[in-house]
């Protein structure tokens, strides 16, 4: 159990479909991101956010759309997705506060693999 | 930007032999540095960090890493390692000005073994 949950863990959609991935974390943690883990690629940072804000869009397409209703909860929306898109997309959390208060560990869920057809 | 690099892709180790997994970074200010593992089937969590004082830090499992900012490098070392330490194994690094933008190498792939 990490603290961490996301869902579904396995999706397979078509290019013209739109499909959500949710995480949710249960460790009270006030920031929140999204990472893509591809084959034989390092991780890549997609979103952050804090307090429910986005701070950080690392240059993602915009068929990918972040959603934070709440500090607990991170939805990833997809549509319209290429080939290339699959991928093990990770959610993590962490207990940030301002710059010199950063604890550094992030707390990673079991991720979502995407196939994309 | 910084990034990481992890020259070992795949390394293959009898029980009881020793480890050392590198990694070396590139960015010229002050950073602070990770190693995660990711168990098979299991999420990735942190092994380790680094942010400033002692360079040889000591994390879980008898795993520790050495910070050498004349090679940029922090190398993850194990004097003895056992089956259960079959995993994937990340190298990261933050910068105090960008502490949440947690840039990642490719990992290394490690096999124990019995």
């Amino acid at each position: 159990e990490t603290g961490v949950t996301q869902t579904p863990r396995h999706l397979v959609m078509g290019m013209t479909n739109k499909k959500s991935l949710k995480c949710e974390q249960h460790l009270g943690h006030n920031a929140m991101y999204w990472y893509k883990q591809s084959a034989k690629k390092p991780l890549e940072l997609m979103f952050v956010y804090n307090f429910k804000e986005q701070t950080e869009n690392n240059s993602v397409p915009s068929r990918f759309s972040p959603e934070c209703p709440n500090s607990s909860h991170l939805f990833l929306h997809l549509h319209t997705l290429q080939p290339e898109d699959s991928a093990l997309y990770l959610c993590a959390s962490s207990q940030d506060v301002s710059a010199g208060g950063h604890t550094g560990e992030l707390f990673f869920g079991e991720g979502s693999r995407l196939t994309v057809l | 930007a910084q990034s990481v690099s992890q020259h070992n892709h795949h390394v293959i180790l009898s029980e009881a032999a020793s480890l050392e997994l590198g990694c070396n970074y590139s960015y010229g200010g002050t950073v602070n540095l990770f190693w995660y593992v990711q168990y098979p089937g299991q999420h990735l969590q942190l092994l380790l960090k680094y942010f400033s004082g002692d360079p040889l830090v000591k994390g879980i499992k008898g795993f520790e890493a050495e910070f050498i900012k004349s090679k940029f490098s922090f190398n993850l070392r194990k004097p003895s390692v056992q089956w259960s330490d079959t995993a994937e194994y990340f190298c990261a690094v933050s910068t105090n000005t960008g502490f949440q933008k947690l840039v990642f190498g490719t990992g290394t792939r490690l096999l124990v073994s019995p």
